[in-house]
């Protein structure tokens, strides 16, 4: 069966430092994989998607950027956080294209 | 106007109530519909995955699709406390190359032993 790990699970930074999410997910290969943020009463927000190793394409252009560099492995980094950053960042996959997405346990990120 | 309309709740129900869960939405062409349910610092679970009109029963839950009032539900019979949870409405137009989900806001339900 697939499954989906995310780390860390929560994270505290201060304004203005890097940033590195990890995604991998096992058990099924060549996933499509998504960011998503989720921000109290506004719902999940795609951020980046990915249909293959090094192919990103962005939601919402933002202080974030995504990378994929392996089948299975997906990235979100920041080189400076802002305050709007914090939220709680879900990374998701789907078999192929026209399939549903499955989620990951999610990081909770804090910036201060 | 925002594409999908979820009311956020909170929703509380006694234990053994049935729970009818909405979401309306305004673009035509949506015709994949789905059902998370959320439970608070995790991830959300997939519950229902419907195709265009009708209903889809899996154990206690029916999810509902009514595209002609753009409208769909989820009901929960006999709840149970461990439905308490945030439950999330998605959708999703046919084709495309993003497989592009749109979510309702979510629903926190209460379920009261």
């Amino acid at each position: 069966s697939q499954t989906i790990h995310q780390w860390p699970a929560t994270l505290v930074q201060p304004v203005g430092s890097p940033l590195s999410l990890e995604c991998t997910v096992e058990g099924t290969s060549n996933p499509n994989l998504y960011w998503y943020r989720q921000a109290a009463g506004r719902g999940l927000q795609l951020l980046f998607y990915s249909v293959g190793i090094g192919q990103i394409s962005s939601e919402v252009p933002q202080n974030l950027s995504a990378s994929r560099p392996q089948d299975r492995q997906f990235i979100l980094s920041s080189k400076k956080l802002l305050l709007s950053d914090s939220g709680f960042y879900l990374c998701a996959w789907s078999a192929r294209v026209t399939d549903t997405q499955y989620f990951g346990p999610g990081t909770r990120l804090t910036v201060l | 106007q925002k594409e999908v309309e979820q009311d956020p709740g909170p929703l509380s129900v006694p234990e053994g109530a049935i729970v009818s869960l909405n979401c309306t939405y305004s673009n035509s062409a949506f015709q994949y519909f789905m059902w998370y349910r959320q439970y608070s610092r995790k991830g959300p679970e997939l519950l229902m995955y419907t195709y265009s009109s009708g209903n889809k029963e899996d154990g206690r839950f029916t999810a509902q699709v009514d595209k002609s009032s753009k409208y769909i539900s989820l009901f929960i019979r006999d709840s149970q406390p461990s439905d308490s949870a945030t439950y999330l409405c998605a959708m999703r137009a046919l084709g495309g190359a993003t497989n592009k989900l749109i979510f309702g806001t979510g629903t926190l339900l209460a379920v009261q032993p």
